[in-house]
């Protein structure tokens, strides 16, 4: 079936550090993703999305790349900071399924200081 | 302010014993959602409505029933719970869609024993 993957469940990094997170999409359908983080107790939240139509999207301190031939996504953060330890999950849906969306496992990310 | 609210937060009940897990968004949105995450699995959609009266199933809809008589409300019922509904569930809802940001609740952490 369709799967959402991510190609590394844990990743360190140091304080001040970029760190990038991948995710690996197999729908070749699916036209419109979203990276959620979610910190230990809490609910996932929204950080930024893109559609098929774009291969990088940047928000504060987030940029989120598409590279459709090879199906890949990728979130990076600048200037990692503690506050950004928690588990990064990607999704994708369609237009054609736009009721139903499937979230990858998630990748932990955790700061050195 | 706007949120998603999940009752109760914490539940310990016996294999059997029908639930429910009640779901409450303040925000006037269309859409609802249930998921469940398991560890090394992500989230997981169970089912979602996408107005009053419209329910369909997600990827696991097994063992679980959803109700939406009001807009606000999207109640999960598990009429006989069984271990491996053992879960963290989260509650989710948009303005229209998996295409819309999804705003979670802060989760529901059940144990069937």
């Amino acid at each position: 079936g369709e799967s959402v993957g991510l190609h590394l469940p844990t990743l360190s990094v140091q304080e001040g550090d970029n760190s990038i997170i991948n995710c690996a999409y197999s729908n070749s359908a699916s036209d419109y993703f979203i990276w959620y983080k979610q910190e230990s107790g809490k609910g996932p939240q929204f950080i930024i999305d893109i559609r098929s139509n774009m291969d990088k999207r940047q928000g504060q301190r987030v940029t989120v790349l598409l590279n459709k031939t090879v199906k890949h996504l990728s979130l990076q953060i600048a200037a990692t900071q503690p506050g950004d330890s928690a588990v990064y999950f990607c999704a994708e849906t369609s237009y054609s399924s736009a009721s139903k969306i499937i979230f990858g496992s998630g990748t932990r990310l955790s700061i050195r200081p | 302010e706007a949120q998603v609210t999940q009752n109760p937060r914490y539940l310990i009940t016996v294999t059997g014993k029908k639930l429910t897990v009640t779901c409450s968004q303040n925000m006037n949105h269309e859409y609802m959602s249930w998921y469940r995450q398991d560890p090394g699995l992500g989230l997981r959609q169970i089912y979602y409505s996408m107005n009053v009266e419209v329910t369909d199933k997600g990827d696991v809809p097994e063992g679980y029933k959803v109700s939406r008589k009001e807009k606000r409300n999207f109640p999960l019922i598990l009429e006989s719970p069984s271990p491996n509904q053992t879960s963290l569930y989260f509650c989710a809802s948009s303005v229209k869609g998996s295409r819309d940001t999804q705003y979670f609740g802060p989760g529901t952490r059940l144990t069937v024993l």
